[in-house]
């Protein structure tokens, strides 16, 4: 069965600085890959997703993630934070068609300094 | 385009009663729509998939006769929580799939409190 780990549940980043999240995953083939962000009491928002192609995705907000196989990594980046992206960012992955049903990692919270 | 409500958006009810939760795609249809439910600080965890016109595929470990799925229309799935108890006490969230581009929308998600 598949499986995605986030490995930070809280990063701390000041506004303007850069940022990534790491997301990694287990499954024998290649996924389906997505990232949501959820502001508190919220639902979840796309940020971007890769299903082939360019490894590197551009998303909404100025993120971008870059897929690599070798690692089995999909971290998420943005060159510069604004305050308003603190919230909960979940790498999730779909198997076997992208529109099935998806397996979230754990999240990371993100909280931006002024 | 691709817009997921939910509602009602916060319930509360007593314990024993069923609270029904509405989940709709307002711009597109969506054959299949999925119900996870979240615990505070946590991750989302699938309930169930919700096939149109036929009965919901349940995750193990999540009883189908206490979170009764109908998904009677192409915009429409409903999730019942039967016979509420504190533990179900929980923020749900249900997602549809836009097959033009086989990607998941989310609602708002509903927060559920028995008391």
């Amino acid at each position: 069965a598949q499986s995605v780990t986030q490995p930070d549940i809280h990063i701390t980043v000041s506004e303007g600085a850069s940022l990534e999240l790491r997301c990694n995953y287990s499954y024998g083939a290649t996924p389906y890959l997505f990232w949501y962000v959820q502001s508190p009491g919220q639902g979840l928002q796309l940020l971007l997703k890769y299903f082939s192609g360019d490894t590197l995705v551009q998303g909404i907000k100025g993120f971008e993630a870059e897929f690599k196989r070798s690692q089995s990594s999909f971290n998420l980046r943005k060159p510069s934070v604004h305050w308003s992206d603190a919230a909960e960012y979940f790498c999730a992955v779909a198997t076997g068609n992208a529109g099935n049903m998806l397996t979230f990692g754990g999240g990371t919270r993100l909280m931006v300094k002024p | 385009g691709a817009v997921v409500s939910q509602h009602p958006s916060r319930v509360i009810c007593k314990s024993g009663t069923s609270v029904k939760i509405e989940c709709r795609s307002l711009d597109f249809q969506a054959t299949t729509m999925f119900w996870y439910r979240q615990f505070p600080k946590k991750s989302l965890m699938l309930m169930a998939t919700s096939n149109e016109g036929s009965k919901a595929t349940y995750e193990q470990g999540v009883e189908k006769d206490k979170f009764l799925i109908n998904h009677a229309s192409l915009t429409l799935s409903t999730l019942t929580v039967t016979s509420a108890h504190p533990e179900d006490s929980s923020f749900y969230i249900c997602s549809a799939r836009f097959v033009s581009t086989d990607t998941q929308y989310f609602g708002p998600g509903t927060r559920l409190t028995v008391l």
